[in-house]
């Protein structure tokens, strides 16, 4: 079974800071794609970034950008230029290539102070 | 306007007593998914369905049915809700598997039963 790993409850950062958050996760399979979500106060569920397993190239979206370490299964986020509305709970989620089976973290909280 | 709604928003309910949350998007999107979302335990999918009449269980389906009728709608159903099914819902969609189609949430049902 599939597990993913977020190991930061909570992280803040300065505005205009990089802050990194970490996840982890678990599988046998070679064919996935892992998703980092953004969730506001507002409660929306919103996609940041999405990296297919295949692809060596790091994912990037403007001030954000992954790092993809298939071998160790780690998948971290990287936000550059921290604004204010970046203030919200991420999760990081795992899929199976073929299957719309996901997995999400436990989610970090962050704040961006200013 | 493209978007996944749910209904309702916010529902008390008690011990034993059948519901649905209703959950329909007009985006054509082929699979659908349903979340609970709980603190400290992340998002857990409970069912999926990858197509008209075809449904599959996520990690948490105990205590839930859903049925997928129609390609629109997704309706979540509680035929005896307990206590421990006190959670926020969110209904998913999204137009192909990851990898070229985000998965766009519906705003969340606040569920309580008492």
């Amino acid at each position: 079974a599939q597990t993913v790993t977020q190991s930061q409850p909570e992280m803040s950062v300065q505005e205009a800071e990089t802050v990194t958050l970490s996840c982890t996760y678990d599988t046998s399979e070679n064919n996935y794609y892992l998703f980092w979500y953004k969730q506001p106060p507002s409660r929306q569920m919103i996609l940041v970034i999405r990296q297919e397993a295949y692809k060596q190239q790091n994912a990037t979206e403007n001030r954000f950008s992954v790092n993809f370490q298939k071998a160790a299964k780690s998948f971290s986020l990287k936000i550059s230029d921290s604004q204010l509305g970046d203030t919200a709970m991420y999760f990081c989620a795992f899929m199976k290539s073929g299957t719309y089976k996901y997995i999400f973290g436990t989610g970090t909280r962050l704040k961006v102070l200013a | 306007e493209a978007q996944v709604t749910q209904n309702p928003r916010y529902l008390i309910t008690v011990t034993g007593k059948k519901l649905t949350v209703t959950c329909s998007q007009n985006m054509n999107h082929e699979y659908m998914s349903w979340y609970r979302q709980d603190p400290g335990l992340g998002l857990r999918q409970i069912y999926y369905s990858m197509n008209v009449e075809v449904t599959d269980k996520g990690d948490v389906p105990e205590g839930y049915k859903v049925s997928r009728k129609e390609k629109r709608n997704f309706p979540l159903i509680l035929e005896s809700p307990s206590p421990n099914q006190t959670s926020l819902y969110f209904c998913a969609s999204s137009y192909t598997l990851a990898g070229v189609g985000e998965q766009f949430f519906g705003p969340g049902t606040r569920l309580t039963v008492l």
